[in-house]
């Protein structure tokens, strides 16, 4: 059964950049029909969408946030990467990273992990 | 992006009684390629998302029976025909048509 696990620092200083890692079991990072993906919710909000990454290389940001991340891979280790750089206060939430089958349909998550951002 | 509103945005019900949550998108969501992607997520407290519903009907894998989705166009309903007690939680309709995908606030299913 496939698993998703989130890890990184759950503690970044604003302006820096946040880095966090998912590592795929029970599964094939490089299966063509999924994509890999990041999705976060601030402390008491809604699921936003960030971006995502296929094995092939291809990848997708939501336009809002495209000038600050990257998304990428390292099938070697069956991880997946996100960078989210010059973060601010806006930038806390739990960040999950998901499996998406292709059009954003997500159809397994992590268990999601907390990042704040403060001095 | 298109904007999935979510009513009501809290729902308390009555255990073994139907409810009923609806998202509506600011655009249809049927895809060039034929399918809506229309997806209904619980989140239980405390707990990561998971999948109930997608391409607006189709119930994934261990989902119980009395979950059913609906709908078409830019109108689509989640209905629970006796809700449970491990029903409570936060429901978000998703849409995957137009990147990015884009949720609903969530409604909040409680117990009276």
């Amino acid at each position: 059964q496939l698993q998703l696990q989130e890890s990184g620092p759950g503690l970044v200083k604003p302006s820096e950049t946040l880095s966090l890692t998912c590592t795929v079991f029970g599964g094939s990072i490089t299966s063509r029909g999924y994509y890999w993906g990041w999705v976060r919710q601030p402390p008491g909000k809604g699921l936003e969408w960030i971006g995502s990454i296929h094995y092939s290389g291809s990848t997708y940001y939501t336009p809002s946030l495209r000038s600050r991340v990257t998304v990428s891979l390292d099938t070697s280790k069956s991880q997946y990467s996100l960078k989210l750089n010059s973060v601010t206060a806006a930038d806390t939430a739990v960040y999950y990273c998901a499996r998406d089958q292709g059009n954003f349909e997500i159809d397994s998550w992590g268990q999601g992990t907390l990042v704040t951002i403060s001095s | 992006d298109v904007v999935m509103t979510q009513s009501p945005l809290s729902l308390p019900v009555t255990l073994g009684q139907p409810a009923s949550i609806s998202c509506r998108s600011s655009q249809s969501l049927v895809h060039s390629d034929g399918n809506t992607y229309l997806i209904w997520f619980q989140q239980r407290p405390g707990q990561s998302p998971r999948r109930l519903i997608y391409k607006v009907s189709n119930r994934d894998s261990g989902v119980p029976d009395r979950f059913s989705g609906s709908g078409s166009g830019t109108d689509f309903t989640l209905k629970i025909s006796r809700v449970e007690a491990e029903d409570v939680g936060i429901y978000y309709c998703m849409q995957g048509t137009h990147g990015p995908g884009t949720f609903g606030q969530g409604t909040k299913v409680e117990i009276k």
